[in-house]
């Protein structure tokens, strides 16, 4: 398995409160991403670093920010929580940016309410 | 764990049977997929890749099978075991670019 970590597996959180997910990976991967997963969707990115202090935005990416100050950590952050956002949430990694496989970590199941 | 994929398109396979599960992808430029398995309340873990200069690659005990002129890909695998249960699902990308689009997938169950 991909040495990828991401804590807190679960959470549960009330609107309008802050909240960091974050994703620690032992491979030295340059490239990490944020997924969330939703019923009817297949995996949709949130944002994607490729390199540390180096992010852009993906497909869904208003209401979160992200950051990446080492190469082994990358950080999901909901200013300000939201029912639409209780979703599942996995991290993932690749050596290259693209044609090359990317690997998941096992999900943070995050419920707002 | 949460039930992402409640109303998936599901597959009912004997035990020790071959599975085979179809994904049609999107964009004819992409030249490089993908199959992931994600059983329940798990993150999804790789299978077997293909690029588009192949048709037809092989793993153990699974076999992916590209058609770009219908743009479909399927994966077969052979004699089904329970611990096959899962949902699988697709992904494409095309070369240079770090989107990666992902399928749905379908819901595999071994029947005992």
């Amino acid at each position: 398995d991909a040495g990828i970590t991401q804590s807190p597996r679960h959470k549960v959180t009330e609107t309008g409160t802050p909240v960091t997910l974050r994703c620690h990976q032992t491979e030295n991967h340059r490239y990490m991403y944020w997924y969330r997963q939703d019923p009817g969707h297949g995996l949709r990115l949130i944002h994607y670093s490729y390199g540390v202090k180096d992010t852009d935005k993906g497909e869904v990416s208003d209401g979160y920010s992200v950051s990446r100050s080492k190469t082994e950590d990358f950080l999901l952050t909901l200013e300000s929580a939201t029912s639409s956002q209780t979703s599942v949430y996995f991290c993932a990694i690749s050596e290259v940016v693209s044609g090359n496989t990317i690997y998941f970590g096992e999900g943070s199941w995050l419920t707002v309410v | 764990g949460e039930n992402v994929g409640l109303h998936l398109p599901t597959l009912s396979v004997q035990e020790g049977d071959n599975s085979i599960i179809n994904c049609a992808y999107s964009n004819s430029a992409s030249d490089y997929f993908i199959w992931y398995k994600q059983e329940s309340g798990k993150g999804p873990q790789f299978i077997i890749d293909i690029r588009s200069n192949m048709d037809k690659r092989q793993g153990q005990r699974v076999t992916v099978l590209l058609n770009k002129t219908v743009k479909h890909l399927s994966l077969q695998i052979a004699a089904t075991q329970p611990g096959d249960s899962a949902v699988y699902f697709c992904a494409e990308n095309t070369s240079g670019t770090y989107k990666y689009i992902f399928g749905t997938g379908t819901r595999l169950k071994v029947l005992a």
